[in-house]
């Protein structure tokens, strides 16, 4: 099956500081999503990026699908930002959702 | 975006029971819904994909008698988890897609915590 690496593992960062995550995949896809999972569990959709940019406030995302890989920017760090950040693809002719190992990230105030 | 609702979000039960957890797509039709598993630090595993009218797929490893999915509307599948153990024990998560976007965005529900005790 397809793999969806994710890095870095872990973060922590100042309030206010900028980060970028990387999430890379082995095959190519026909669906990427990026996801916040808060402290209770729930996911939240962030993106749903297949290919190129978009911004939603602080936050962005570029995906480079020939390149396989596609990046979460944050910027202006909060502390209501901290939580596991997942990209999931969904690889070609298939229709399921492959998530990410996954970022964990803290901001400290 | 659109709203996937989950119940129950929290259930204790003692080892040999049976729990149902149910996931509703709330504002849209969903043919195919997606059940995963997740143990705590890790990322998310797909158990199963149920689909409307039929009988569900199981991802290799899964156990379809011990983890029963019924998909019998649009709107509404349920996985029940029969005779649990404390090994069951974990966060289920399921999610649905608008029918007929094969491959278009995933709406999750807000969770399911079991506790086999």
């Amino acid at each position: 099956g397809i793999q969806v690496e994710q890095s870095p593992p872990d973060l922590i960062l100042q309030e206010g500081a900028n980060s970028t995550l990387r999430c890379n995949f082995s095959d190519s896809v026909n669906n990427l999503q990026w996801f916040h999972q808060n402290p209770w569990g729930q996911l939240i959709n962030l993106f749903y990026i297949p290919s190129g940019t978009k911004q939603n406030g602080r936050l962005s995302a570029t995906t480079v699908a020939t390149e396989r890989y596609s990046l979460l920017y944050i910027s202006s760090s909060q502390t209501t930002d901290s939580g596991v950040y997942f990209c999931a693809v969904v690889r070609g002719g298939n229709e399921k959702l492959t998530f990410g190992t996954g970022t964990r990230l803290t901001i400290i105030p | 975006g659109a709203v996937v609702s989950q119940h129950p979000s929290w259930v204790i039960c003692k080892s040999g029971t049976s729990v149902k957890i149910e996931c509703r797509s709330l504002d849209f039709q969903a043919t195919t819904m997606f059940w995963y598993r997740q143990f705590p630090k890790q990322s998310l595993m797909l158990m199963a994909t149920s689909n409307e009218g039929s009988k569900a797929t199981y991802e290799q490893g899964v156990e379809k008698d011990k983890f029963l999915i019924n998909h019998a509307s649009l709107t509404l599948s349920t996985l029940t988890v029969t005779s649990a153990h404390p090994e069951d024990s974990s966060f289920y998560i399921c999610s649905a897609r608008r029918t007929g976007e094969n491959t278009g965005e995933l709406f999750f529900g807000e969770g399911s915590r079991l506790t086999v005790l």
